[in-house]
């Protein structure tokens, strides 16, 4: 059953952590994204890979941090330099031949102690 | 700069009838669009896609149109039904990075 899966589904934080969000795919996708979305908005861009090793930042990258080590796996650090972090977090997946069509894991609620 | 947005907030409809869900967007480039559905603490869903060099596109029970003369692309449901309620975004693409550009989205409410 191929698809993306993200963990855990609630994330608690407490000030000055840090947490890490897990996002794993089976698409054999090239390309991965990690969105954020706020209540009643739409989806912006935290990174996004293209490929393994290689990482780029999107539009709110400050206070995130990810890595690329492999091809099925991009996490997501939420540090504690985000001072607004409580979000609707989304990974998504594309290929290389169909880049632009995204594919999105089920989300994963990070909310702040 | 360049902004993809939905005309309606929120919108309901009866049971059975056709729903119709509009979108603008600013960037006179984009060449992709897509539309996507999410339930409520779920990710978005794929509904169906469209390239600029189409004006239609159909997909079971939905249609997506757009006119690039005036930016405008819309989704259209056939016979909404309850399972059919959820925010519904659209999306755009544009350039060498092919990123999407999202709008807020547009709450669709089916009535009985």
């Amino acid at each position: 059953d191929g698809g993306i899966t993200q963990s855990p589904k609630y994330l608690f934080r407490k000030e000055g952590q840090n947490v890490t969000l897990s996002c794993e795919q089976n698409l054999n996708h090239d390309a991965m994204y990690w969105y954020r979305q706020d209540p009643g908005q739409g989806l912006r861009l935290i990174y996004y890979s293209q490929i393994v090793n290689d990482f780029q930042k999107g539009d709110i990258a400050e206070g995130y941090s990810v890595s690329r080590e492999k091809k099925e796996s991009f996490p997501l650090t939420v540090t504690s330099a985000q001072k607004n972090p409580t979000a609707f977090y989304l990974c998504a997946s594309s290929s290389r031949q169909g880049i632009e069509t995204q594919y999105f894991g089920p989300g994963t609620r990070l909310l702040v102690l | 700069g360049e902004s993809v947005g939905l005309h309606l907030p929120t919108l309901s409809v009866q049971e059975g009838d056709n729903s119709i869900i509009n979108c603008a967007y600013s960037n006179s480039a984009s060449d992709y669009f897509i539309w996507y559905k999410q339930e409520s603490g779920k990710g978005p869903q794929f509904i169906i896609d469209i390239r600029s060099n189409m004006d239609k596109r159909q997909g079971q029970r939905v249609t997506v149109l757009l006119n690039k003369t005036v930016k405008h692309l819309s989704l259209q449901i056939a016979a909404t039904q309850p399972g059919d309620s959820a925010v519904y975004f659209c999306a755009e693409s544009s350039g060498s990075a092919r990123q999407l550009t999202f709008g807020s989205g547009t709450q669709l409410t089916v009535l009985p």
